[in-house]
């Protein structure tokens, strides 16, 4: 059964910083794409960030890009997020997805994790 | 970038009804169209890929439809469980995944 399982959320002061993680199961990790999506509260879907299955591509939206770095690890089947210079408008449930390579739908997704971002 | 416009945004219908909810691209996305379900405190779920593709598992009343720039999502017979807000996604660009508003969809 595949399994994604988000961690590492909290409450941090503006300007702080907070690395995500996801741990994945059930499926063969260094095969697939990984992708973070956040959803602030009372809010729709953003994309926030994709990384191919060996590391060689990385996109990040516009609103992150500078301030948030997405790694993995295939070793440990981890999928990671840092995000630093982090403000009140990052605060959101954060998912991680698992991507199809072919036309890169979100086939499997996390239970999510939740940011709060405030002084 | 390309900008995902759903209608209507919110929609109150019946159990038994048939519903069509409609996502515009800003541009051309062939058929690199998703759907999805998300239901209040859940991760969202995979129902349409490929603008018309079921996902496995999901019931047969969910169907997809459309190429280019338009592209409608229809319940052929309203479920209580169906009761959520659904998005459309497109993943023709590599910014993955602009995702449309959301549908948000009541019983009547």
């Amino acid at each position: 059964e595949v399994q994604l399982v988000e961690s590492g959320g909290g409450l941090v002061k503006p300007g702080g910083s907070l690395r995500l993680s996801c741990a994945a199961s059930g499926f063969t990790f260094s095969s697939y794409s990984m992708n973070w999506v956040r959803q602030a509260p009372g809010k729709g879907l953003e994309w926030v960030s994709s990384i191919s299955s060996s590391s060689s591509y990385i996109y990040y939206a516009d609103s992150v890009k500078g301030r948030f770095t997405i790694s993995r690890d295939n070793a440990k089947n981890s999928l990671y997020l840092q995000m630093n210079s982090l403000r009140a408008e990052d605060t959101a449930v954060y998912y991680c997805a698992r991507e199809l390579l072919r036309f890169r739908y979100f086939d499997y997704w996390g239970q999510g994790t939740l940011v709060t971002v405030s002084s | 970038d390309i900008q995902m416009t759903q209608s209507p945004s919110s929609l109150s219908a019946s159990v038994g009804d048939r519903v069509t909810i409609t996502c515009r691209a800003s541009q051309s996305i062939s058929s690199y169209l998703n759907w999805y379900q998300q239901k209040p405190g859940k991760a969202p779920k995979l129902l349409i890929y490929a603008a018309s593709s079921l996902q496995s598992g999901v019931p047969s009343r969910f169907s997809g439809s459309g190429s280019g720039t338009d592209f409608t999502l229809t319940i052929s017979s309203l479920q209580p469980e169906d009761f959520a807000t659904y998005y459309c996604q497109q993943s023709y660009s590599t910014l993955r995944g602009t995702f449309g508003q959301g549908t948000k969809l009541e019983i009547k």
